[in-house]
């Protein structure tokens, strides 16, 4: 059974950092393209950044960009998303989705999210 | 950046109605690479949809997509209870993958 599952999540004051984990099993996690998505309470999906299989390609939405840094090490079968000068309005549900085949491609397995809250 | 503006914002239906939710993009989306979630409160977004018309695997037969180019159209043929929810198009042929703002189906 395919499986994500992000961890790292919490109450952060504005300025700081927070690494999220998503550690994936049921799949050959190198084969697949990752994206992490996120949903501000209330409010709409967010796509905020996707990455490569083999690390080589990655994009980011322009509101994180310079500021949040997307990685995976596919020996530990886990996705990362570094998130660097947190505002509040970063303040969401974050959720780590699988690209279903390709670099670009939907989300066809999702986790349960991860809520970061930047608040002072 | 491509936008994509859903439409209507909220439809209140009652169960055995039929659905039709629209999905209008900015410019072309590159090769339909256009996709539809499902979400319900508290769960995370449901791949429906992918390639503006391919249904993801396990998703009943009552669900459908078309459309190419700017134009979308998600289906439900007959609204079961378990359909009321937020759905939501992507658009994932072109960084940043853009979502709609979604669509309410509530109960009527």
């Amino acid at each position: 059974e395919v499986q994500l599952l992000e961890s790292g999540g919490g109450l952060i004051h504005p300025g700081g950092s927070l690494r999220l984990s998503c550690s994936a099993s049921g799949f050959t996690f190198s084969s697949y393209a990752m994206n992490w998505v996120r949903q501000a309470p209330g409010k709409g999906l967010e796509w905020v950044s996707s990455i490569s299989g083999s690390s080589g390609s990655s994009h980011y939405a322009d509101s994180v960009k310079g500021r949040f840094t997307i990685s995976r090490d596919n020996s530990k079968n886990t996705l990362y998303l570094q998130m660097n000068s947190l505002k509040v309005e970063d303040t969401a549900i974050y959720y780590c989705a699988r690209g279903s085949s390709g670099y670009y491609s939907p989300g066809d397995c999702w986790g349960q999210g991860a809520l970061v809250t930047v608040s002072s | 950046e491509i936008v994509l503006t859903q439409s209507p914002g909220t439809l209140s239906l009652s169960p055995g109605e039929r659905v039709t939710l629209s999905c209008r993009a900015s410019q072309t989306v590159t090769s339909s690479n256009l996709a539809w979630y499902q979400q319900k409160p508290g769960q995370a977004p449901r791949l429906l949809i992918y390639g503006a018309s391919s249904r993801a695997t396990g998703i009943p037969d009552r669900f459908s997509g078309s459309g190419s180019g700017t134009d979308f159209t998600l289906t439900i043929s007959r609204l079961e209870p378990e359909d009321f929810a937020v759905y939501y198009c992507q658009q994932y042929g072109s960084s940043p993958r853009t979502f709609g703002q979604g669509t309410k189906v509530e109960i009527k």
